[in-house]
């Protein structure tokens, strides 16, 4: 397993354009998480998942955003009609169950430029 | 309100310099601190985890500090390389909450 692995990488899209990202965690791992980090900025959470549930929105989670892990496995986030201020890196963060004292592993998160 | 806050904010050493990066929390009930770096465009990496009971963990060239009683943990860096300029982000986990600090953002130049 090479850890958690995101997609794109890099997304440069025009104000009201619909994007998705996906995440793809450590495969043992039951908990998926989201984060937007802004330059300068810790990461912000945005959203979680236990298996397929969705356990926890944040209110920066705009009705603009929607994000999924149908199955458990992987999960997507779609942010529609996108504006400039949704420019920032967006993390995927997965950790095990129990274990490990709560250690976030992160993916190298997906940049996105709105323009 | 639970939070975490970083000094400084940024900060340039020479090579082969020790730092310390300081992180003062309010988060309770605690139940662990770690430090991450964050390398630029990267996402972050674990480097330390302290628990209550726990004082002092060395990970190589890194040294991190913690004192429950006045909430505040420290990330020492000794002999510096240039591969340790990067963000370094203190994480503390509450019960169920995990809150980020901002970060320091360290450079070393030769």
């Amino acid at each position: 397993d090479t850890g958690v692995s995101q997609d794109p990488r890099h997304k440069i899209t025009k104000r009201g354009q619909n994007v998705t990202f996906r995440c793809d965690p450590i495969s043992e791992h039951n908990r998926l998480y989201w984060y937007r980090q802004t330059l300068g900025q810790g990461p912000e959470f945005l959203t979680y998942f236990q298996n397929e549930a969705q356990l926890e929105k944040s209110r920066l989670l705009s009705d603009r955003f929607s994000a999924e892990r149908p199955k458990g496995s992987f999960s997507t986030l779609e942010i529609q009609r996108t504006e400039q201020g949704d420019s920032a890196m967006y993390l995927c963060a997965s950790s095990p169950t129990g274990g490990g004292h709560g250690e976030l592993f992160f993916g190298e998160g997906s940049r996105l430029t709105v323009l | 309100k639970n939070q975490v806050e970083q000094s400084p904010q940024s900060l340039i050493i020479l090579e082969g310099k020790n730092c310390t990066l300081q992180c003062n929390y309010t988060v309770s009930p605690f139940s662990n601190l770690r430090w991450y770096k964050q390398d630029t465009g990267r996402g972050p990496v674990s480097l330390t985890i302290m628990t209550f009971s726990e004082n002092t963990k060395s990970n190589g060239r890194y040294t991190a500090t913690l004192d429950a009683d006045t909430k505040q943990s420290s990330l020492h860096i000794t002999a510096s390389q240039l591969s340790d300029s990067a963000s370094y982000i203190c994480v503390v986990r509450g019960y169920q909450k995990v809150t980020f600090g901002t970060g320091t953002k360290l450079q070393v130049i030769p």
